[in-house]
């Protein structure tokens, strides 16, 4: 079966780190893309970070640069997003999204998602 | 950053109508936007890729159209299953931004 499925999540104080993890299955995992997208309670999607299907090109959103580090073992169809620095702007539920293409280029679109991990921070 | 606008944020509309919503970009992205759909507690769906491409599985009623900064979602009739959070999302640059969300609901 075609899927992602996230851990990791939990209640963190602010200023901590936390390390989600997706697991996929299904699909060749080395061959695309994948992303984290987050959504704050009762808000819209922000995409966070992407990483190319070689893990050689990386992408962040601002709001995470030199705080976020998103990273992947395609030995074991895995992808990872390793958060330091944590503070309540980011309590939000973390997606693991996987994109069409090998990479952010041409056109590309997210064509399957995980179900989600919550990720709370709060003191 | 590209920023992608919808409208309107809400609507409530009847089973049977046709829903019409729109998404302006703040710079030309040619045909690089996509359209999820999100129920509550659930994860996106794809619902629309490249502006107007009917990703598979997805029911003919959705459709969509634009290039350039002005893009539109349509739902010919929309049914019962349809209540939701529709977002569009531009894939021209990283980030890939999204909108703001449009919620339909039930009137």
């Amino acid at each position: 079966e075609v899927q992602l499925l996230e851990s990791g999540g939990g209640l963190v104080q602010p200023g901590g780190s936390l390390r989600l993890s997706c697991a996929a299955s299904g699909f060749t995992f080395s061959s695309y893309a994948m992303s984290w997208v987050r959504q704050a309670p009762g808000k819209g999607l922000e995409w966070v970070s992407g990483l190319s299907g070689s893990g050689g090109s990386t992408y962040y959103a601002d709001s995470v640069k030199g705080r976020f580090t998103i990273s992947r073992d395609n030995s074991k169809n895995m992808l990872y997003l390793q958060m330091n620095s944590l503070s309540a702007e980011d309590t939000a539920v973390y997606y693991c999204a996987k994109c069409s293409n090998g990479d952010y280029v041409y056109y590309w679109y997210f064509d399957l998602w995980g179900r989600g991990t919550l990720v709370t921070v709060s003191s | 950053d590209i920023q992608l606008t919808q409208s309107p944020s809400s609507l409530s509309a009847s089973v049977g109508d046709r829903v019409t919503i729109t998404c302006r970009t703040s710079q030309s992205i040619s045909s690089y936007l996509n359209w999820y759909q999100q129920k509550p507690r659930k994860a996106p769906k794809l619902l629309i890729y490249a502006a107007s491409s009917l990703q598979s599985g997805v029911p003919s009623r959705f459709s969509g159209s634009g290039s350039g900064t002005d893009f539109t979602l349509t739902i010919s009739s929309l049914q019962p299953e349809d209540f939701a959070t529709y977002y569009c999302q531009q894939s021209y640059s990283t980030p890939g931004t999204f909108g703001q969300g449009t919620k339909v609901d039930i009137k």
